[in-house]
């Protein structure tokens, strides 16, 4: 079990660029979720998949957003025309079951300068 | 009113004692609870899980869930400073919601 895993760790963009992170969760977890967290807070669910369905996305997820899981198994993460509110630390979890336990990957920190 | 609220900290607790973490929520219709903890710079890693009423034991961890009161707590007996860390607490099941943590801190 290798874990969840994300890539890049690290970002830094412009703004108006775009930008995709992407998200290999644990190999038998069917269920992916993305977060966004920034400073001082908890993280903020933004959306999240069962095999490769996207069942619920937060009102947080602008149309700038968009996720997929084309296959059920990685995912990937991305934000059109970024802005410097969207620096922040986005967050992968994966769980086998619902409202399972969900582990999360080290996550991406974005810097939008 | 948020939907999981937790006592934002600092809490500063001795070395050896025991501390003591709480968060309530509002929805009476949540089933599941997770605690995290997350140092500094670093993702959340799953303490304790609980998801029915009373008390869960694991290691130096108790995890509390009252329905009836809507509170969630999270006990850490012998606390060490590697303990010190902010805590998360989780409703994963219906709202996918964290508390905005509590920064613990642990004094030698």
């Amino acid at each position: 079990d290798t874990g969840v895993s994300q890539d890049p760790r690290h970002k830094i963009t412009k703004r108006g660029q775009n930008v995709t992170f992407r998200c290999d969760p644990i190999s038998e977890h069917n269920r992916l979720y993305w977060y966004r967290q920034t400073l001082g807070q908890g993280p903020e669910f933004l959306t999240y998949f069962q095999n490769e369905a996207q069942l619920e996305k937060s009102r947080l997820l602008s149309d700038r957003f968009s996720a997929e899981r084309p296959k059920g198994s990685f995912s990937t993460l991305e934000i059109q025309r970024t802005e410097q509110g969207d620096s922040a630390m986005y967050l992968c979890a994966s769980s086998l079951v619902v409202g399972g336990e969900q582990y999360f990957g080290p996550g991406t920190r974005l810097t939008v300068t | 009113q948020k939907e999981v609220e937790q006592n934002s900290g600092p809490l500063s607790v001795p070395e050896g004692a025991i501390a003591s973490l709480n968060c309530t929520y509002s929805d009476r219709g949540s089933q599941s609870f997770f605690w995290y903890r997350q140092y500094s710079g670093k993702s959340p890693e799953l303490i304790m899980s609980i998801y029915s009423n009373g008390d869960k034991e694991d290691g130096r961890f108790t995890a509390q869930l009252n329905k009836a009161s809507q509170y969630v707590s999270l006990l850490i007996r012998d606390s060490q400073p590697s303990d010190s860390a902010t805590y998360l607490c989780f409703e994963g099941a219906q709202k996918l919601v964290f508390g905005q943590g509590t920064r613990l801190t642990i004094n030698p």
